[in-house]
């Protein structure tokens, strides 16, 4: 089955500056990479997603970069603020609509951004 | 307002007991996945359903089962709580025919 290793598992900035997290994954079928955020006491939300025929994405100071030949994606965010603080998930299917599958996650990052 | 929502939001009980948490939602969704979220954060799933009358086990092992009777419900139920089964529940759906996954809020469940 599908595994996706995610790094750092802990990252420390300050406000202002960039954060970048990064995961990989083994299935060179997956075509699906959502990225989720998770706030203290809150659920996880989805905050961008891309499809294997995209390169890179972006929403605002949010962007995520996908390699499918190296098997790997990468979520980037930048001016950091500290309301950014939370953990991120990173996660891989072989869904494309309709189809029967599963989210597979990474471990999670806690991304702390100090004032 | 179309959500996901899971009850109890907290629970704390005694070993032995019998428990069913439940979660509902609102948006039409045909598939429903159940996580078990570590204090360590990472997210296992342990249960999910492509529709009515079909649920799969998942990729962690629990000794909990569930069922689908109804496209809105999707109840976990443990028969007898253990203090290893203290943990955070997640509820999850999402529409067929897209990819986006939604979580209900979660049940933080504490076994004495």
């Amino acid at each position: 089955g599908e595994n996706v290793e995610q790094h750092p598992s802990t990252l420390s900035v300050q406000e202002g500056d960039s954060a970048v997290i990064k995961c990989t994954y083994s299935d060179s079928a997956s075509n699906y990479f959502p990225w989720y955020k998770q706030e203290l006491g809150k659920r996880p939300q989805l905050i961008i997603d891309i499809r294997s025929n995209v390169g890179e994405k972006k929403d605002q100071r949010i962007a995520v970069t996908l390699n499918k030949t190296a098997k790997h994606f990468s979520l980037h965010i930048t001016e950091t603020q500290p309301e950014d603080s939370a953990v991120y998930f990173c996660a891989a299917s072989k869904g494309s609509g309709g189809s029967n599958y599963k989210l597979t996650f990474g471990k999670g990052t806690l991304l702390t951004v100090n004032p | 307002e179309a959500d996901i929502y899971q009850t109890p939001r907290y629970l704390v009980i005694g070993t032995g007991k019998k428990i069913t948490l439940e979660c509902s939602q609102t948006m039409g969704h045909d598939k429903m996945y159940w996580y078990q979220q570590d204090p360590g954060m990472e997210l296992h799933l342990i249960h999910y359903s492509y529709g009515v009358n079909s649920t799969e086990k998942g990729d962690l092992s629990s000794e909990s089962t569930v069922s689908r009777i109804r496209t809105e419900h999707f109840p976990l139920t443990l028969e007898s709580a253990r203090p290893s089964h203290t943990s955070q529940y997640l509820c999850a759906s999402r529409l067929a025919v897209t990819d986006t996954q939604y979580f209900g809020p979660g049940t933080r469940l504490t076994v004495l």
